[in-house]
């Protein structure tokens, strides 16, 4: 299974409320990363996570908040968000962080906010 | 973290080949280059990467510049299903990637 799945597929929220993403893989693999990408633009990487453990936070507001609870699964809780979060959120998995690594991609999940 | 340089768009005509050119001058030794594509809705896609030799897949092949301050992509026959947008990414400590701004290659049957 070399699947990445992503759910849900769309949200639309209102700036007051709370909801998370999820991301999802059995690959085996020890690196997971969050990804924001706005319409036209190419995705910005969020987060790093290398064994569970955040490894790298690219100054993201701390309105979002990534969980990795095991190997396999990645959440992204979402609190108190702004219309121009709006974007699509892509996950990745990776076998680990070294750079020979091929990063898999899942679909996204297209955020609204209203 | 190296920056990279391609053209905003590129036109090909169905069947024939297609080279996508990457600069990214600022690349650091250990820095795998990494090519993905992306179409309309949809998450990236591997293409292909290498570090310093010429690499092929059943994708597409990736030249590497001596220097390693420049690449190549190429698509030996291109199809409407290539159109995408293309991403050359050098991967560095962490297996950070930071994209460009891509190529967007239109497939003209």
């Amino acid at each position: 299974d070399t699947e990445v799945t992503q759910t849900p597929k769309h949200l639309v929220m209102g700036m007051t409320n709370k909801k998370s993403l999820k991301c999802e893989q059995h690959m085996g693999h020890r690196a997971m990363y969050w990804y924001k990408q706005k319409a036209k633009k190419p995705p910005e990487l969020m987060f790093v996570y290398s064994y569970e453990k955040l490894s790298i936070n690219e100054s993201v507001p701390s309105r979002f908040s990534p969980e990795c609870p095991n190997s396999s699964l990645l959440n992204l809780h979402l609190h108190a968000l702004q219309p121009e979060d709006s974007a699509l959120y892509l996950c990745a998995s990776s076998q680990d962080t070294g750079t020979y690594n091929e990063q898999f991609f899942g679909p996204g999940t297209r955020l609204t906010v209203l | 973290d190296a920056k990279t340089t391609q053209p905003n768009s590129m036109e090909s005509n169905e069947e024939e080949p297609v080279h996508l050119p990457c600069n990214h001058s600022t690349i650091s030794g250990t820095d795998y280059i990494h090519w993905y594509r992306q179409l309309p809705s949809q998450g990236p896609e591997y293409v292909i990467h290498g570090l310093t030799s010429n690499v092929n897949n059943r994708m597409a092949s990736l030249a590497i510049a001596e220097d390693r301050k420049s690449s190549t992509l190429i698509l030996h026959r291109a199809t409407l299903r290539d159109a995408a947008v293309y991403y050359c990414i050098p991967s560095n400590t962490g297996n950070q990637f930071y994209f460009g701004t891509g190529t967007s290659l239109t497939v003209i049957p």
